[in-house]
C-alpha cells in the first residue's frame, strides 16, 4: 500500500546532539513537509519542500534543517540549536505544491530529549 | 504564525449524541480541510471542501465551507465509541501554506 513512513517511532537524545528523523513517501507527491505538534496546540509548519532540491522556511524553522535530495525523502536534522526540541514530529506530503491538493500525513516520530 | 480558532476546545457526550464543532477565521480560505488523530497517530484527512457554500459528507460526518470563506463547521452524527479522538481544521491559502486550528478533543461515555 501506499503511503509515509516516519521512523523511529519514539527517539531518545541527551541535549546537545543533532538527531535525524527519517520521512519517506511512495505516492509520488510531488510536496513534502515537516510539522510540530506541542500538547494542546495545532500543527506548527518547520519546513516545506515543493519539488527536489528545494525547500522552504516554514513558520518555527530556527534549530532544524532539512535535505531533498530525493523526491521520496524529506529527513529533517534537530539541531543542538534547537532550545525545545521535546515534541511530537510529523511528515505530510501532498501531490503538487499548487492548486488544491490535500495533506496526507505520516504516523509521527515523538522526540524526547533530555 | 496564524492560527484558526477553533471550538469547542473539548466535548465530552453519550455515545449517539451529535456532535458539532467549527474553526472561523479572520482571513479568507480558499480549502478548508478536516482531520482526526487518534493518540499517538498522524491525523487522517476526513473531509476537504473546495468551494464556499459547499457541503460535504462521509458517512455519518459533514461538513461545510462557509459562505464568506472565513469559516467551516464538521457535524458528526450518532456518535460511537470509535469517534473518540481529536478533529482539527485546516485552511489552506495558495501554495500550500495550510493553517490548523487547535483542535477539539472528543470523549465519549458509553
Amino acid at each position: 500500500d501506499g503511503g509515509i513512513t516516519q521512523s523511529p517511532k519514539y527517539l531518545f537524545r541527551k541535549e546537545g546532539q543533532n538527531v535525524t528523523l527519517s520521512c519517506e513517501q511512495n505516492l509520488n507527491h510531488d510536496a513534502m513537509y515537516w510539522y510540530r505538534q506541542d500538547p494542546g496546540q495545532g500543527l506548527r509548519l518547520i519546513y516545506y519542500s515543493q519539488i527536489v532540491n528545494d525547500f522552504q522556511k516554514g513558520d518555527i524553522a530556527e534549530g532544524y534543517s532539512v535535505s531533498r535530495e530525493k523526491k521520496e525523502s524529506f529527513p529533517l536534522t534537530v539541531t543542538s540549536a534547537q532550545k525545545n526540541p521535546t515534541a511530537f514530529y510529523l511528515c505530510a506530503s501532498s501531490r503538487s505544491a499548487q492548486g488544491q491538493s490535500p495533506l496526507h500525513f505520516g504516523n509521527g516520530t515523538r522526540l524526547t530529549v533530555t | 504564525g496564524q492560527q484558526l480558532n477553533q471550538s469547542p476546545q473539548s466535548m465530552f457526550i453519550q455515545e449517539g449524541e451529535d456532535v458539532s464543532m467549527n474553526c472561523t477565521s479572520s482571513s479568507i480560505f480558499n480549502t478548508w480541510l478536516w482531520y482526526k488523530q487518534d493518540p499517538g497517530e498522524g491525523p487522517v484527512l476526513l473531509i476537504a471542501l473546495y468551494k464556499a457554500g459547499e457541503l460535504t459528507s462521509n458517512g455519518r460526518l459533514t461538513a461545510q465551507f462557509g459562505i464568506t470563506r472565513k469559516d467551516s463547521f464538521l457535524n458528526i452524527s450518532a456518535s460511537i465509541p470509535s469517534d473518540v479522538g481529536i478533529y482539527f481544521c485546516a485552511g489552506l491559502q495558495g501554495a500550500q501554506k495550510l493553517v490548523f486550528g487547535q483542535g477539539t478533543r472528543l470523549t465519549i461515555n458509553p
